[in-house]
């Protein structure tokens, strides 16, 4: 596609439950990265994937959150056990090697 | 621990004034800077970058200064037009891979008609 495209665009859930964000690069684009973002500040480094593997998960808060890239294409980022502090945009991007990444527009999740 | 920060939370101008939006960096290491500009419901969108051997660079009515020696980084625009109206992020790399950015809380720059 011709930009990074993230599903759903608003998510609300309950604590406790479990949700997934999708993921759509940039077509070509073998790098992906999640990153968070808390309101009113700067979006923070979650996970990289080149291909289907993810290369450095280092930025993973704890082990309710997980994501996959089975083809190395669209991805999906799992959490489990929602808390209220998972409440967040949580925003997507692409690149191709080790250019400039493009961002998504983002999910935001809410957790009531 | 490290950070990048910003010096000004909020940054109003006139159209056509040039704007300046500065920027700290604590972490010595950091060999990478990169400024986006995002917009209320988007995500982040890049705007220039430098590399630590560099102190200067300009874009097309932006131009990024670095000075290492006070780890200070600035992001000029000028002509500062109603569409530059956004939140503006700085980002340094800590001295590691390109893709794992640290970003400063921001800057909203509000450019009055």
């Amino acid at each position: 596609g011709a930009g990074v495209s993230q599903t759903p665009s608003n998510k609300v859930t309950e604590k406790g439950k479990y949700v997934e964000l999708r993921c759509d690069p940039i077509s070509g684009h073998t790098a992906l990265y999640w990153y968070r973002q808390s309101l009113g500040q700067g979006p923070e480094f979650l996970i990289y994937f080149q291909g289907t593997g993810a290369a450095d998960d280092s930025g993973l808060p704890n082990d309710r959150f997980f994501a996959v890239r089975p083809e190395g294409s669209v991805s999906t980022l799992k959490i489990q056990r929602t808390e209220r502090g998972d409440s967040a945009v949580y925003l997507c991007a692409s690149s191709s090697g080790a250019n400039v990444l493009t961002f998504g527009a983002g999910s935001r999740l809410t957790v009531l | 621990g490290e950070s990048v920060g910003l010096h000004l939370p909020t940054l109003s101008v006139q159209e056509g004034d040039n704007s300046i939006i500065n920027c700290a960096y604590s972490n010595s290491a950091s060999d990478y800077f990169i400024w986006y500009k995002q917009e209320s419901g988007k995500g982040p969108q890049f705007i220039i970058d430098i590399r630590s051997n560099m102190d200067k660079r300009q874009g097309q009515r932006v131009t990024v200064l670095l000075n290492k020696t006070v780890k200070h980084l600035s992001l000029q625009i000028a002509a500062t037009q109603p569409g530059d109206s956004a939140v503006y992020f700085c980002a340094e790399n800590g001295g590691g891979s390109n893709y794992k950015l640290t970003f400063g809380k921001g800057t909203l720059l509000t450019v009055n008609p």
